[in-house]
């Protein structure tokens, strides 16, 4: 069993639609959690950094953990075409600050 | 601020040869970098983690004789790729955190390498 698990995708949605993405962990041990954006051909780029169970939100962003259930997401309001990209849940794996990744959900968002 | 740069973005080599991509943490210092793998439509795979002033830790599999890692200042790291081969094309990508960030890791654009 993966340590993280996401949903590949690919995902469709037209615009101003909300957009749920989703991951779950085994390691009950995880704290922080990430939301990574990457657009195609470039480096991910960090949307959100959680800790605690509840919800963070962050303009159209918003991010929700779920430790009972060791299950995170992200939600995206009023998507737009700009925010079609692949997006990636982490979690540090270890006082090493070694990141698990999920495997990327890719996300189009038609205008 | 939390910038990092790559440098090549693209590299197009011949089978045999040996080369260099490198990682700059361009507004702070990055005491941990971290160095990536990533195939179309696969999600990063970490190969390495450097501190700087020490050798870096290889993920199993890796094989630290070709991918030579160098972090000798709080502000570059340098991946070798030697004796390049075509099975070792691939989107390269480093990380960079510092010592007050703890877990909050801040990407480069990568590497695109192309062995022919």
């Amino acid at each position: 069993q993966k340590e993280v698990e996401q949903d590949p995708g690919p995902l469709s949605v037209p615009e101003g639609a909300i957009v749920s993405l989703n991951c779950t962990y085994s390691n009950s041990a995880f704290q922080y959690f990430m939301w990574y954006r990457q657009y195609s051909r470039k480096g991910p780029e960090l949307l959100m950094y959680t800790y605690s169970s509840g919800n963070k939100e962050d303009g159209r962003f918003t991010a929700q953990v779920d430790k009972s259930s060791k299950y995170i997401s992200l939600f995206i309001r009023d998507s737009q075409p700009s925010d079609s990209a692949t997006y990636l849940c982490a979690t540090p794996r270890s006082s090493a600050r070694q990141l698990t990744f999920g495997s990327g959900t890719q996300l189009t968002v038609l205008p | 601020g939390a910038v990092v740069s790559q440098h090549p973005s693209r590299v197009i080599c011949k089978s045999g040869t040996s080369v260099k991509i490198e990682c700059r943490s361009l507004d702070f210092q990055a005491t941990t970098m971290f160095w990536y793998r990533q195939f179309p439509k696969q999600s990063l795979m970490l190969m390495a983690t450097s501190n700087e002033g020490s050798k870096a830790t290889y993920e199993q599999g890796v094989e630290k004789d070709k991918f030579l890692i160098n972090h000798a200042s709080l502000t570059l790291s340098t991946l070798t790729v030697t004796s390049a081969h075509p099975e070792d094309s691939s989107f390269y990508i480093c990380s960079a955190s510092s010592a007050g960030s703890t877990d909050t890791q801040y990407f480069g654009p990568g590497t695109r390498l192309t062995v022919l």
